[in-house]
């Protein structure tokens, strides 16, 4: 089945900064891949997410790169405030044929410092 | 607009207990369905999918089951809890034809 790698666990950086959050999957039938956001005892917030026909995906600060040769999808955010600070996750889905179940990432605890 | 609620929030209950959660959808029709577990913060697991009501797909075998007495709910349960079925419980659902999964606020379950 499916497997999804994130790295790194944890990730510090100054405000202003950005980040980077790598994901790989290791299912080349695998072609839709959402990152959600979750903050301290909140369910999951979509953020972006990529279909496999597109390489890349930006909305304001937030950019998903995808690298289907090499099976990984990356996270960036740019100008990083306090309120980016939050558990982020990758995610992957085979799609619809598999009742559309998503295969997490272990998480990455971004925290932006002021 | 759809939502979508969790209830409870949070629950405190004693090894050997029994357990009912409920996920209910708001504003959409024949929602596909999903519980998952989060243990420590991280990694969220899918324990059960549902495409329809009396179609439930069982992804962990577990002490915990779920079912779907109307479209728009879903229940999931455990005769006798463990300790270790302690968490956080998240509901999901998704249109059917659509990718995205959206997620509810989540309960709190503590066994002691």
């Amino acid at each position: 089945g499916e497997n999804v790698e994130q790295h790194p666990s944890t990730l510090s950086v100054q405000e202003g900064d950005s980040a980077v959050i790598k994901c790989t999957y290791s299912d080349s039938a695998s072609n839709y891949f959402p990152w959600y956001k979750q903050e301290l005892g909140k369910g999951p917030q979509l953020i972006i997410d990529i279909r496999s026909n597109v390489g890349e995906k930006k909305d304001q600060r937030i950019a998903v790169t995808l690298n289907k040769t090499a099976k990984h999808f990356s996270l960036h955010i740019t100008e990083t405030q306090p309120e980016d600070s939050a558990v982020y996750f990758c995610a992957a889905s085979i799609g619809y044929n598999q009742g559309g179940k998503l295969i997490f990432g272990q998480g990455t605890e971004l925290s932006v410092k002021p | 607009s759809q939502t979508i609620h969790q209830w409870p929030a949070t629950l405190v209950q004693p090894v050997g207990s029994p357990l009912s959660l409920e996920c209910t959808v708001e504003g959409t029709s024949n929602p596909n369905l999903y519980w998952y577990r989060q243990a420590a913060g991280r990694g969220l697991q899918l324990l059960f999918y549902s495409i329809g009501i009396d179609q439930i797909s069982s992804e962990v075998p577990q002490n915990l089951s779920a079912s779907r007495p109307q479209d728009r709910q879903f229940i999931l349960s455990s005769k006798k809890l463990l300790l270790s079925d302690s968490g956080f419980y998240l509901c999901a659902w998704r249109s059917p034809g659509r990718e995205t999964q959206y997620f509810g606020p989540g309960t709190r379950l503590l066994v002691l």
